[in-house]
């Protein structure tokens, strides 16, 4: 099975600021590598696909880079909507799809 | 308007079964394979199981193999989530999520639309 790891696992982080996300897999996925964004008592949104494409309707200031095992996510201004928990999820095992721990995102 | 709305969940004493529900509308539910994703109170998400568009295939988590089964009615466009044996460790919201397979051409299988959730606690 793929293991995905993330880190940090929480950051606090100031509006303006840029914010990187790393996420690590266990063995090579490729660019088969997604990020969504989840806020308090709501279901998560896509935020990134394919590594490095942003989903419609996404702002620009998220951006996502890596292949193979290392990605990351950035955030170029954090925003005050930008506070959230961001997990990774790799989909190149299409028989068992697997997510990051997350990476909770605050106000410092 | 693309949605999906899950219902079914609830209190239920471990052992015991329920079977959870999504709605789909605003898509063409039988051209999408589904899937059901769940978070633990105030744990990370995790993937639980996947049906193909056309129901041929299946696949789960090792937690819920052999517990919980992932069925489809594209006549109805509802997808289920029949859970069998249910532990207390199986308390979490559960969502069902839609699969796009390409974006623009390239291979994605990424979960682009998501329901609302629906709570199942399993206790006693």
């Amino acid at each position: 099975d793929i293991q995905m790891t993330q880190s940090p696992s929480s950051l606090s982080a100031s509006v303006g600021d840029r914010v990187t996300i790393t996420c690590r897999a266990s063995q090579s996925i490729s660019s088969y590598l997604n990020w969504y964004q989840q806020k308090p008592g709501k279901a998560p949104k896509l935020l990134i696909y394919a590594a490095s494409s942003l989903q419609s309707g996404v702002p620009s200031r998220f951006s996502g880079s890596g292949s193979g095992t290392d990605f990351t996510l950035t955030i170029s201004s954090l925003q005050p909507e930008d506070f959230a928990t961001y997990y990774c999820q790799q989909s190149y095992s299409t028989r068992l799809f697997t997510f990051g721990p997350g990476t909770k995102v605050d106000i410092k | 308007q693309v949605q999906l709305v899950e219902s079914g969940g609830g209190v239920v004493q471990p052992g015991r079964s329920l079977r959870l529900s999504c709605a789909a509308s605003g898509f063409t539910f039988s051209s999408y394979g589904m899937h059901w994703v769940r978070q633990a109170p105030g744990k990370g998400l995790e993937w639980v199981a996947v049906i193909w568009y056309d129901g041929s295939n299946k696949y789960y988590a090792d937690s819920v193999k052999g517990r919980f089964t992932i069925s489809r009615d594209n006549s109805k466009n509802t997808l289920y989530l029949q859970m069998n044996s249910l532990r207390a460790e199986d308390t979490a919201v559960y969502y069902c999520a839609r699969e796009v397979i390409t974006i623009f051409g390239v291979a994605v299988h990424a979960f682009d639309i998501w329901g609302q959730g629906t709570m199942v606690t399993v206790s006693s």
